[in-house]
Parts: structure tokens; sequence; C-alpha cells
């Protein structure tokens, strides 16, 4: 069954540092998303994206995030001067046709 | 501003009740309804959606139902087992967003 993949599992940095979280969607998806979850709280909607463009996003997308899409399967999160409280699980998810499917995440771990 | 609300926050029953989990939403403007599964330090496991022309969804021993009129959806699992031990989360929203609920604990002790 497909599935959406994310590198790294873990990821390890200095805070100022700039981080790039990767994700390879489902191959037929065309919405794209980028979640967080800091531990012990609920999941928050970061970033939707399609059609090359971001479609919404929340106050916590600030100006430190973008997103991209490199080529035709890999789905970034850049995060530029990174800060303690960015340490959080990260998230991708894709979706064709409404169901959302969530990768296993990326922690990110800010010092 | 959507806000989703899960009630109860957690939950400790013994193996085989039947349970029920609700969530609620405060903007009835929901286009999906989607139940995950969360396990402690893991990712999200997609086990229901409904669709906004949707009423209720079934898998297995899952069956999640959704009232929009109320903002209300519920979340029912039948037989309960040791290993649907895990937190619950709903989440709603449209095409390009989801808001997600604070989750249920749920614990099923043999």
């Amino acid at each position: 069954e497909p599935e959406v993949t994310q590198t790294p599992s873990h990821q390890v940095t200095q805070m100022g540092q700039e981080v790039i979280l990767r994700c390879v969607p489902i191959s037929n998806h065309l919405y794209f998303y980028w979640y967080r979850q800091i531990l012990g709280q609920k999941v928050e909607f970061l970033v939707s994206f399609y059609n090359n463009e971001i479609s919404e996003k929340s106050e916590i997308f600030d100006d430190q995030f973008s997103v991209e899409r490199p080529d035709g399967s890999n789905f970034t999160l850049k995060i530029r001067s990174t800060k303690l409280e960015d340490s959080a699980m990260y998230f991708c998810a894709s979706s064709g046709s409404g169901i959302q499917y969530f990768g296993p995440g990326t922690r990110l771990t800010v010092l | 501003k959507q806000e989703v609300t899960q009630i109860p926050a957690a939950l400790s029953v013994p193996e085989g009740e039947n349970l029920v989990l609700n969530c609620s939403f405060t903007d009835s403007a929901i286009y999906n309804l989607q139940w995950f599964r969360q396990d402690p330090g893991k990712g999200l496991t997609s086990l229901l959606l409904i669709q906004s022309s949707q009423r209720e969804q079934t898998s297995g021993r899952l069956n999640a139902s959704l009232d929009k009129s109320s903002g209300r959806s519920t979340l029912y699992i039948a037989a309960s087992q040791p290993g649907d031990s895990a937190t619950y989360l709903c989440a709603g929203g449209g095409t390009y967003k989801y808001i997600f609920g604070t989750g249920t604990r749920l614990k099923v002790l043999a």
C-alpha cells in the first residue's frame, strides 16, 4: 500500500541553524500539508500546498518557514533560523480525494 | 475560528467493553471529518473518513458518525481489545486544512 515517507526520522540542531525536513507524498496525490505536534500538545496545522503554491497557512507559518516541491516527488519544509520553541514532531501529509494520509513524522530537537 | 474538543480526555476500560468517543466542533462548515489513532511517540494512522455528503463510516469494529447540524462526531469501538490502547484524534476541515482535537487517551485493560 502506498505511504507517505519522511526523512530524517530525528533531527537535532543548534538554535539559529537552518533545517530542511523532507517528505515524499503518495505519488498521485495533489495536495500536500505540514503539521506539527509539540510534545504533549495537539497537532497543529502549518501549511497546505497545491498546484505549486501555498493554499493556506496558519499564524505559526511565519517568514522563518518555507515549503517547496523541488521535483515531482519531494515536498520540503525549511526553517531558516530555528528557535527552541520549534522543537516538535513535524508531520507531512498528502491527499488525493479527501482523506489525508500522514507520514511517520520527523522529530526536531533544537538545542 | 474552528475549535475541536474531544471528550473524555482519558478513558480506562476492561477488555470487551463497547466504547464511545466524542468529538465536537464549533463551526459546522466542515467538509471532512477524519478519525486517527496515535500510538506513543508515533505518527497518525487514519481510521475513518466521513466526507460532507456522508453521515457515517464503518471499518471492522469501528463506526464513526457525523452530525453536522449539532457539530458532533462519535467514534464507536465495539468489543475493545488491549491492542486498541492509543490516543484517538478527530480532525475536521476542508481540502486545504484540518483542525485537530486534543485527543482521547484510551487504555484497554486485559
